[in-house]
């Protein structure tokens, strides 16, 4: 039973337009979001958090946005730069753990 | 700093056999956890230590495997004996202390291949 779901396996977006990444979950408990990157040969590295008393994050080009009454999040980054092209794993917090998504391919092509 | 260090980088091993990972977290962080990675069910948490205790091990699979942290510098997670369906991505993360509210920090992982 996935928790936190990432349906779309892979993104491919041309250089300088903005990446949408979605995550879905299923728990109402969950109260704290995070999105980690992960390149090839290396494990995942945090990217941006969201607290579940906010709605949207930002960092830089990084944008988390939080729809509580949907149970999706969504990561933007605009724009998008061909250093980006990674997997991208969603998370969610419950209790004392890390909850995480099967994540997303995005590639960011010139 | 190293960051968090694991070995070996790749094991590949035959059904039935012992499989030994370890890992080495960053110096002075209280928490280490061991995940596994598959296509199918992305980075699923297998247990946590805090100050060398396991804390949570619900998500360890089966009896075949087990994990220990005899120190801070050092742990290590065993499968015995190994069959093919363990093949997966294990990553070890630390992190500065408890919760994980606290960013975790990924070694690069070990890439299991059981045949």
């Amino acid at each position: 039973d996935q928790q936190v779901k990432q349906n779309s396996p892979s993104l491919s977006v041309q250089e300088g337009r903005i990446s949408i990444l979605n995550c879905d979950y299923t728990n109402s408990m969950f109260d704290y979001f995070l999105w980690y990157k992960k390149y090839p040969a290396e494990g995942p590295t945090f990217l941006i958090s969201i607290s579940s008393i906010k709605d949207k994050n930002e960092d830089g080009r990084f944008t988390v946005f939080l729809n509580k009454s949907a149970k999706h999040l969504s990561l933007h980054i605009v724009p998008s730069q061909p250093g980006d092209s990674a997997v991208y794993f969603c998370a969610a917090i419950n209790t004392d753990k890390l909850i995480f998504g099967t994540g997303t391919r995005l590639q960011v092509f010139p | 700093d190293a960051g968090v260090i694991q070995s070996p980088r790749h094991e590949v091993t035959e059904m039935g056999q012992e499989v030994t990972l370890r890992c080495k977290p960053i110096s002075g962080h209280n928490s280490l956890f061991w995940y596994r990675q598959t296509m199918m069910r992305g980075l699923e948490l297998l247990i946590y230590f805090n100050n060398n205790v396991p804390i949570d091990d619900s998500g360890m699979p089966e009896d075949r495997f087990s994990a220990k942290m005899p120190n801070a510098s050092f742990s290590t997670l065993k499968i015995q004996p190994s069959e093919p369906r363990d093949s997966a991505v294990y990553f070890c993360a630390s992190s500065p202390s408890r919760g994980v509210y606290n960013e975790q920090f990924f070694g690069p992982g070990t890439r299991l291949t059981v045949l």
